[in-house]
């Protein structure tokens, strides 16, 4: 069974710039979440998105939203980028049902987001 | 508010020593904690999941304890590799504030065999 899997790996952009960050998750896993690291913050969460609304949002400003299609692939958009938006962003999918997601996560390589 | 401490921050062991990677939580109203491995620049590896009603789990040389009364989970690594040389994570699963699950993240201990 493959992995999840994230796209592009590498990306640099100029302030003010948006982004957009491609996640596809394991098969059959329903839910998708968001996690942004930086060496500063460690790891935060984003927002959870099953069945293709978002379920769960930590603390971002609103720069950041994201979506989630049919077939549960998702992405992730930053818009109007800051210096301080460089960091590794990772998605992560779990089997997930309609209840609290209490599941396993498994996490993709990640997105290496640079701003300059 | 929960706090996930991972102590200590870095560890460097000759290959072959057992070793004990710790995480403590302030509140233990969990539903499970996770041990993650992350190697430099890379994406999460988990490596062992605790239902809060368990005590613990195994997974090869690995072994995971969670003792939610003390707010303590232990992760066990039987005769080091270099291989193992990683940051740790642990994390915990508990409801959010809008009753939906989320993960509060340990900063991690960075982990070093020597050959």
């Amino acid at each position: 069974k493959a992995g999840v899997t994230q796209t592009p790996r590498y990306l640099i952009k100029t302030r003010g710039q948006q982004v957009t960050l491609s996640c596809s998750p394991i098969s059959g896993h329903r839910s998708v979440s968001w996690y942004q690291q930086t060496p500063g913050q460690g790891l935060q969460f984003l927002f959870e998105y099953f069945s293709e609304t978002q379920r769960n949002k930590g603390n971002f400003p609103g720069r950041f939203s994201g979506r989630q299609f049919s077939n549960s692939r998702s992405e992730m958009n930053v818009s109007t980028l800051e210096l301080g938006d460089s960091a590794l962003y990772l998605c992560a999918s779990s089997y997930r049902t309609s209840g609290i997601g209490t599941y396993e996560q498994y996490f993709g390589p990640g997105t290496r987001l640079t701003v300059t | 508010k929960q706090e996930v401490t991972q102590i200590p921050a870095a560890l460097s062991v000759p290959e072959g020593e057992n070793l004990v990677l710790n995480c403590s939580f302030t509140d233990s109203a969990i539903y499970n904690l996770q041990w993650f491995r992350q190697d430099p620049g890379k994406g999460l590896t988990s490596l062992l999941l605790i239902q809060s009603s368990q005590r613990e789990q195994t997974s090869g040389r690995l072994n995971a304890s969670l003792d939610k009364s003390s707010g303590r989970s232990t992760l066990y690594i039987a005769a080091s590799q270099p291989g193992d040389s990683a940051t740790y994570l642990c994390a915990v699963g508990q409801r959010g504030s809008d009753s939906n699950y989320q993960l509060i993240w340990g900063a991690g201990t960075k982990l070093i065999i020597k050959p």
